[in-house]
């Protein structure tokens, strides 16, 4: 099982600020089978980025991720009101698992 | 557009299985995967199954002696069940579309509350 850990565990930002959040796999994740997530109180969780680097439908260019193997990022451009959230990031190879998340707060 | 609505009772006593059922709109669940996670209150995600659009099933490890996963193509729905309950099953659960252990579509999500 390929664990997954988030950093850092709260991450405190202003408006218009970049936001830079890390997910780190205990092994390397096979074909970059990597996405992150984003949850709102009381919501569902919706998909941000899948393959490491790929948007999902509908979701706006200042979010991207990066990276392979074991490290990948999750960079937001320019914060927006609408960003503060949890993140989190999920590997989905043979036997899926999510990280613990980053909550992203406003400073 | 796709939508998931996951039903079932909210509440369930210790030792008995917990039972849902995914309701899919605007898709046919003969195509893509389909997923169950869940999250406890105030915690983090866990996987906890994917069915196939052909019925093929992978378990996470640590739940897999209680949870069975199948899909109904007649009704356009699935199901989970989860065998033997405690109070650490309590969660709201989701369901999901996507491809293998990725989802990219969420239900709402169901509390269910273990407890006697």
């Amino acid at each position: 099982e390929i664990v997954l850990t988030q950093s850092p565990g709260t991450l405190s930002l202003s408006p218009g600020e970049r936001a830079t959040l890390s997910c780190r796999a205990s092994q390397s994740v096979s074909s970059n089978f990597l996405a992150w997530h984003q949850q709102k109180p009381g919501q569902a969780p919706r998909l941000l980025i899948y393959d490491a680097s790929r948007r999902a439908t509908g979701i706006p260019d200042r979010f991207s991720g990066s990276g392979s193997g074991t490290d990948f990022t999750l960079t937001i451009s320019r914060l927006e009101p609408e960003d503060f959230a949890m993140y989190y990031c999920q590997q989905y190879g043979s036997s899926p698992f999510f990280g613990q998340g980053t909550r992203l707060e406003i400073k | 557009q796709v939508q998931l609505q996951e039903s079932g009772p909210g509440l369930v006593k210790p030792s008995e299985t917990l039972s849902l059922t995914c309701t899919v709109s605007g898709a046919s669940v003969n195509d893509y995967y389909w997923s169950w996670i869940r999250q406890p209150p105030g915690k983090g995600l866990e996987w906890i199954a994917y069915v196939s659009f052909n019925g093929g099933t992978n378990y996470n490890p640590s739940l897999k002696s209680r949870v069975s996963i199948s899909i109904h193509t007649s009704t356009n729905q699935f199901s989970l069940k989860l065998s033997s309950v405690t109070t650490a099953d309590t969660a709201v659960y989701y369901c999901a579309r996507g491809h293998q252990g990725l989802a990219t579509y969420w239900g709402q999500g169901t509390l269910v509350t273990v407890s006697s």
